[in-house]
C-alpha cells in the first residue's frame, strides 16, 4: 500500500521570502511519480510540479523546485520569492508506474503574509 | 477552451437521500476520475473510468456508484446518504487511464452537505 505524509499541517512565509514544504511517502515499487498539487480557496486542483522517481535530477518550475531523496522516501517543495497568490493548500501526492490513482497526502495549509 | 466542469457546485441533502453529481471532461479527455475530500483531508480516490469502462475503484462502500457516458461525461451517484458523505467531490479528466505520461485536470468539485 502507498501511504502519503505530510506533517506540516500550516506554516506561512514572508512576502518574497523562500519557504519549504515537506513530504515523506511509503512504497515498496521502484519506479512511481511525485508531485505537488496546489488547491487555492477556488476548490480547484493545480499542478504545481511532478517528479519521475527514475530521475535523479530534482525538478524546477520557475519558483518551485523538488528535493527528491528516493532512499530516504523524501519529497519536499522549495517556494522561492514567495508570493500573494502562493496562499493556498499544498498536497503532496503519489502514483505508481503502472497506476491509475493519486495517492495525496493530507495537506499543508501556506499564508504568504504581505 | 473549457476545463473540466462539475455540476451542481454545492447542493445539500438529508440522510438516506440520493445524491448524483456530474462531471464534464475537457474535450478530447478520454478518462474520468473521481475523489471524495473530507474537510481537513486530502481527496480519496473513488473511480475510474476509461473509455466508458471502469478501470479503478477505492476503498469505498457499494452506495458509491459511477458511470461514463458515450461523449466521456461522468456521473458519480451515491445511495442512502450518510452524515460522513459530506465532503467535497472532485472530478479530474485526462487524456489516458494511466497518469503516468498525461496530466490529470481537476474539476472546482461539488461541495455536498448531508443534514
Amino acid at each position: 500500500a502507498q501511504t502519503v505524509t505530510q506533517s506540516q499541517p500550516e506554516m506561512s512565509v514572508q512576502e518574497a521570502e523562500t519557504v519549504t514544504l515537506s513530504c515523506t511517502y511509503d512504497t515498496s515499487e521502484n519506479n512511481y511519480y511525485l508531485f505537488w498539487y496546489k488547491q487555492p480557496p477556488s476548490r480547484q486542483m493545480i499542478l504545481v510540479i511532478r517528479q519521475e522517481a527514475y530521475k535523479q535530477q530534482n525538478a524546477t518550475e520557475n519558483r518551485f523546485s523538488v528535493n527528491f531523496q528516493k532512499a530516504a522516501k523524501s519529497f519536499s517543495l522549495k517556494i522561492s520569492d514567495s508570493q500573494l497568490g502562493d496562499t493556498a493548500m499544498y498536497f503532496c501526492a503519489f502514483i505508481s508506474w503502472t497506476g491509475n490513482q493519486f495517492y495525496f497526502g493530507t495537506g499543508t495549509s501556506l499564508t504568504v503574509i504581505p | 477552451d473549457a476545463g473540466v466542469t462539475q455540476s451542481p457546485t454545492h447542493l445539500i441533502k438529508t440522510r438516506g437521500q440520493q445524491v448524483t453529481l456530474r462531471c464534464s471532461p475537457i474535450s478530447g479527455h478520454k478518462s474520468v476520475s473521481w475523489y471524495q475530500q473530507v474537510l481537513g483531508q486530502g481527496p480519496q480516490f473513488i473511480f475510474q473510468y476509461y473509455e466508458k469502462e471502469e478501470r479503478g475503484r477505492g476503498n469505498f462502500p457499494d452506495r458509491f456508484s459511477a458511470r461514463q457516458f458515450p461523449n466521456y461525461s461522468s456521473e458519480l451517484n451515491v445511495n442512502a446518504l450518510l452524515l460522513g458523505d459530506s465532503a467535497l467531490y472532485l472530478c479530474a479528466s485526462s487524456l489516458e487511464g494511466g497518469l503516468m505520461n498525461t496530466e490529470a485536470f481537476f474539476g472546482q468539485g461539488t461541495r455536498l452537505t448531508v443534514v
